[in-house]
Order: structure tokens, then sequence, then C-alpha cells
């Protein structure tokens, strides 16, 4: 089946720390995967995502790269600032559909 | 202005009462979603319209119906509302126009989520 595990939270830094948030799928076929984004009282925002194998989708100093050996789509950020806080989704479509298939969701947040 | 619009924002209810929510959309996509969140759940798919038409189960239906109006327009209604449909509640679209020939989804735009509380 298809599935999306990432690390739980809340993952607590200081202004300008390097970030790392762990996703891991399953799936059949050749799925895109994407990151979202939820601030706070707010709906997703579309973060990133790739579409094949090695890509990498990048947006507002975040990055990720597609690794179907180790079928990983990690979320990256050198220097996060506090207006980074907010709820990370990842995400993986369902091949040939428009269905996505999300994680649980991990908390950031970022002190001065 | 928003292009996807969720009404009502926040809704308190009675076990037993019967609710609607309701979603629009200015962006012209053909293919709307109803999704619940959950704490510690994420996203879980409830249903989903590819045209007016065209409508389906997704991960967790029972106990909601929807309906298409309008290719604007997608309603999820809870018939019999209980405690444990207590969520916040998204709408999302997306287009299949554009799409590279060796498919993949697109995108998907989310509403502000309604928060609903039954008592």
């Amino acid at each position: 089946g298809n599935s999306v595990t990432q690390m739980e939270g809340p993952v607590t830094l200081s202004e300008e720390a390097f970030l790392t948030i762990n996703c891991t799928y399953t799936a059949t076929g050749y799925p895109s995967l994407f990151w979202y984004v939820q601030y706070p009282g707010e709906g997703l925002q579309l973060l990133l995502k790739a579409t094949k194998a090695d890509d990498k989708g990048s947006n507002k100093g975040f990055e990720a790269t597609y690794r179907k050996e180790t079928t990983s789509f990690h979320l990256e950020k050198g220097s996060v600032q506090v207006s980074d806080s907010a709820v990370y989704f990842c995400a993986l479509s369902v091949y040939n559909t428009d269905k996505l298939i999300f994680g649980t969701g991990t908390r950031l947040q970022v002190f001065p | 202005d928003a292009d996807v619009t969720q009404t009502p924002r926040n809704r308190i209810t009675k076990t037993g009462k019967r609710i609607m929510l309701e979603c629009s959309q200015t962006k012209g996509h053909d293919r709307m979603y109803w999704y619940r969140q959950d704490p510690g759940l994420g996203l879980r798919l409830i249903y989903y319209s590819f045209d007016v038409k065209d409508i389906n189960k997704g991960e967790i239906s029972d106990g909601y119906s929807v309906s298409r109006q309008a290719q604007a327009k997608f309603s999820l209604s809870l018939e019999s509302a209980i405690p444990n449909q207590t969520a916040l509640y998204f709408c999302a679209t997306s287009t299949t126009r554009g799409l590279a020939v060796l498919g993949g989804t697109d995108t998907q735009y989310f509403g502000p989520g309604t928060r609903l509380t039954v008592l």
C-alpha cells in the first residue's frame, strides 16, 4: 500500500539553527512527493515538490531531494527563522491519480 | 480574495444535528476534495470529485455525504453529527490541465479550514 512516515514533533530549534525533518514513504508505481506547510490558523500551502527520483524541490530556503533508493524525502533548511514555526506535512501522490496520502505532520517551533 | 473559501470557519453543534460545510473556488479547477485533520493523524480524505458528475469515496466516508452543485462548489454534509466528527475540515482543489504526459498528481490548493465541534 501507500503510506508516509514522518518524524514526530515538536521539533524545537533556536533561530539560525539547521533543520531536518525526516520523511520516508512506501508506494506503488512512481509517486510525486510533496512538503506542505500549515501556519497557525491557516490551511495547508504547498512548500515544495519533486516528481521523479533525484529531483530536488526547493522554496523559501527549504529543500528536499527525492531519494528512491532510501524511499525518503527529508526536508532541510540551513538557517531557520521564527517565522518558520508551523506544522510541516510530507505527502505523496498515489500513482496516476490526484489522491494525496499525508504523513501525520511535524510541528516546528523556532525561538529567538 | 482567497481562491478557495470555506464557510463557516467555526461551528459548534449538538449530537444528532445535520450540518453542511461549504466550499467554493475561483481557480477554475475541475477536481475538489474534502479532508479532515485530527491531532496526530494528519489529513485523511473523506470524498473527492473529479467533475460535477464524478464523486468518489475517500478513506473515511462513513457518516458523511457530499454534493457537487457546480464546478466551483463542493459541499460536505454530516447527516447526524456525532462527537467523534469533531475535527478541522479542509477543502482542496486541483486541476488536470497542464499535467505532464507521465501523469502524477498536480498541486492541491487548500482552503482555510472549518473547525467543527460536536457536543
